[in-house]
């Protein structure tokens, strides 16, 4: 079975510093990693993913995510933080492709970026 | 080019009531998925439809049921509806088979169980 933790329920940077969300997962087979963030009372909105290749990976707004395969981890990054970014980034996981059967997203618990001015 | 559409936006029922929310997936979008969202926590599987058969169900039990129909819109059924059911709907919408592929979802229709 797929799983994803995310370890923090809330993150709180300053705006201009760097900020990090954290998440480590566990698939059977490769993984395949997205993340997402969800604005209030609105759906969710894809940012970046991984499928292969590079394990840093730019995304939208100016993130970024960093996997790392003996570490089992796929960190959001961004260099600079702004307060727009202030939101719930949802981190998720789909296994190998290899099996068809199964293509469910399997989602992190949430962590809330709160950004200050 | 028109996004995933959910409707209704927001819905209130009661016990032991019936419901039906629809979805129209992205313009090219064959497959369309099915989340629950609880308050505080993160989407869960409900089930995936493509060409119109249910092609993967998560731990959801037989109340909650779905069709999909030939231009792949879907909707989503719960039937016997209990408090613990108020959530976030979400509706997603991808290519089948690429797992690759990121899903896009809709804003979602929250429904009260009153």
């Amino acid at each position: 079975a797929q799983s994803v933790a995310q370890p923090e329920d809330q993150v709180n940077v300053a705006e201009g510093n760097p900020l990090t969300v954290k998440c480590t997962y566990s698939v059977s087979g490769n993984p395949y990693l997205f993340w997402y963030v969800q604005y209030p009372n609105r759906g969710l909105q894809f940012l970046l993913k991984y499928i292969t290749g590079d394990n840093l990976v730019k995304g939208s707004y100016g993130f970024e995510a960093e996997f790392n395969k003996s570490q089992t981890s796929f960190h959001l990054k961004k260099p600079s933080a702004l307060v727009s970014d202030s939101a719930l980034y949802f981190c998720a996981v789909r296994d190998s492709p290899m099996d068809t059967g199964r293509r469910a997203l399997t989602f992190g618990s949430g962590t809330r970026l709160q950004v200050q001015p | 080019d028109a996004g995933v559409t959910q409707s209704p936006t927001h819905l209130i029922k009661t016990r032991g009531q019936q419901v039906t929310l629809r979805c129209s997936p992205k313009s090219g979008h064959d497959t369309v998925s099915w989340y629950q969202q609880a308050l505080g926590q993160g989407p869960q599987f409900i089930f995936q439809y493509y060409e119109e058969e249910e092609r993967q169900r998560g731990n959801f039990p037989d109340r909650f049921s779905g069709h999909q129909f030939p231009n792949y819109s879907s909707e989503l059924n719960v039937n016997a509806l209990l408090l613990g059911d108020s959530a976030l709907y979400l509706c997603a919408s991808s290519l089948y088979p690429g797992a690759g592929t990121e899903a896009f979802f809709g804003q979602g229709t929250r429904l009260t169980v009153v």
